[in-house]
């Protein structure tokens, strides 16, 4: 399995932007880095993923670093609705999807 | 709203017993994945199904078995259940069979096995 490192929790106050690092060192040259995030009680949600380049859309950005070893998804504006876990995953050729431990996120009023 | 429809919400039952777990995906999905969530683990890819094939194999047990049905459905058998199978229960399903699609989640099914 191709393996992510993140952090086990992170703080943020609401409004304030979040950065939320993943290390994938042993990522391959076909490998998508995929982000999802799971609240309380539901199913994980997809957020964002990208292969090389930064990523935009309406829920967050992905940046990628030029070596591809690292990357950090980015919530411009933290709310309290924002609290999940965050799981960075590696997506294999043939379609592996390999969750790790992910990052919890508590938002502070 | 995800559009993948997992019933039932809450399952109990007794060791030794066996359930079917079953899985609507989202209109036009033809991949479905199951993934397991304890407590005590994260989320444990156990199986792939595309357009009715199998298409991978995670940390499944032996004891367990899924199908994909010609409507693309799935359903997930547990049989000789043990404590240690209770547990949330996920489906997922995307549109391709490629390692470009996310995945869309359904809200699980609550095993649990007295």
């Amino acid at each position: 399995d191709a393996k992510t490192t993140q952090p086990n929790s992170m703080e943020s106050n609401e409004e304030e932007p979040v950065h939320l690092p993943c290390n994938h060192s042993t990522i391959s040259g076909t490998d998508y880095i995929h982000w999802y995030r799971q609240l309380p009680s539901q199913g994980p949600e997809y957020v964002i993923h990208g292969l090389t380049s930064n990523v935009n859309n309406r829920m967050a950005s992905l940046a990628i670093a030029e070596d591809r070893k690292s990357s950090t998804l980015i919530l411009h504006r933290a709310t309290l609705r924002d609290a999940a876990v965050y799981y960075c995953i590696l997506q294999h050729t043939g379609n592996q999807f390999y969750f790790g431990t992910g990052t919890s996120l508590t938002v502070i009023p | 709203d995800s559009g993948v429809t997992q019933t039932p919400k809450h399952l109990i039952t007794a060791t030794g017993q066996r359930v079917t777990l079953r899985c609507s995906p989202r209109s036009g999905d033809l991949s479905v994945y199951w993934y397991q969530q304890s407590l005590d683990q994260g989320l444990q890819f156990l199986i792939h199904y595309y357009n009715g094939e199998e298409r991978a194999k995670g940390n499944i047990l032996e004891r367990f078995s899924a199908q994909q049905f010609p409507d693309l459905h799935s359903e997930l058998n547990l049989s000789s259940l043990e404590l240690g199978d209770s547990a949330l229960y996920f489906c997922a399903s995307s549109n391709r069979d490629s390692y470009n699609s996310p995945l869309h989640f359904g809200n699980g099914t609550r095993l649990t096995v007295t």
